[in-house]
């Protein structure tokens, strides 16, 4: 299976400022057939299941503030949070979706400095 | 909007069968662009893709190599759902499941079950 593995697996960022966390994939997720990563990001709060954020590696789901943004090409992505809330606090996993065996990221758990 | 509404026991005892359903609200089972999916997940393997269900003039389902065998999600057009079983369950397969739908089939889960716990125990 592809292995998917995120950076760092935890962070403490202060209300206001940056976020950034990393997937890289153990395979290029680009496909060259419609030039489109597969790779989405997730948001999951305590004792909810994950909240689609993103997908096609950079396209914004319905919804999500614009604080939230994915770049990325290939084999490494970055989700990045411009400027954190407290509501942002969560675990957040890439997961990468072109053939199944799907495979997700380990996950990344966001808390508040 | 896509809702997801899974159902099924949460104890269930080792060397039975798990099984939970998953009811479909806002879109149908047998979508031509949609895919139906079970997902669990766990400390010790965090989120666990395990199998897919979906229509495109026949039926497709594709299942989790290590659990071959064990395992079907089976659709169910009369009343809009899909439902998960898991057979010869161990104290390995306890987890939290749930039921996530791809509405474009690209592959992106954009709708969730609420989740269940599933608890393999004598």
């Amino acid at each position: 299976d592809i292995v998917m593995t995120q950076s760092p697996d935890s962070l403490a960022v202060s209300l206001g400022e940056r976020a950034t966390i990393n997937c890289k994939s153990s395979q290029s997720v680009l496909y060259s057939s419609n030039n489109k990563n597969y790779l989405a990001w997730y948001q999951q709060k305590p004792g909810q299941p994950p909240k689609l954020l993103i997908y096609w590696a950079s396209t914004r789901e319905s919804g999500v503030p614009d604080r939230f943004s994915g770049s990325g090409s290939g084999t490494d992505f970055t989700l990045t949070i411009s400027s954190l809330q407290a509501e942002d606090v969560a675990v957040y996993y890439c997961h990468r979706y072109y053939s199944t065996p799907y495979t997700f990221g380990q996950g990344t758990k966001l808390e508040i400095k | 909007q896509v809702q997801l509404q899974q159902s099924g026991p949460g104890l269930v005892k080792p060397s039975q069968t798990l099984s939970l359903t998953c009811a479909i609200s806002g879109d149908s089972v047998s979508s031509n662009s949609a895919t139906w999916n079970w997902i669990r997940q766990s400390p010790s393997r965090g989120l666990e893709w395990l199998a897919r269900t979906y229509y495109r003039s026949r039926w497709y389902n594709d299942y989790a190599v290590s659990l071959r065998g064990r395992i079907t999600n089976n659709p169910d057009t009369s009343k809009n759902q899909f439902s998960l079983q898991l057979r010869s369950v161990t104290p390995e397969d306890t987890a939290v499941y749930y039921c996530a739908g791809a509405s474009t089939g690209a592959g992106y889960l954009d709708s969730w079950g609420q989740g269940t716990l599933v608890t393999v125990s004598s």
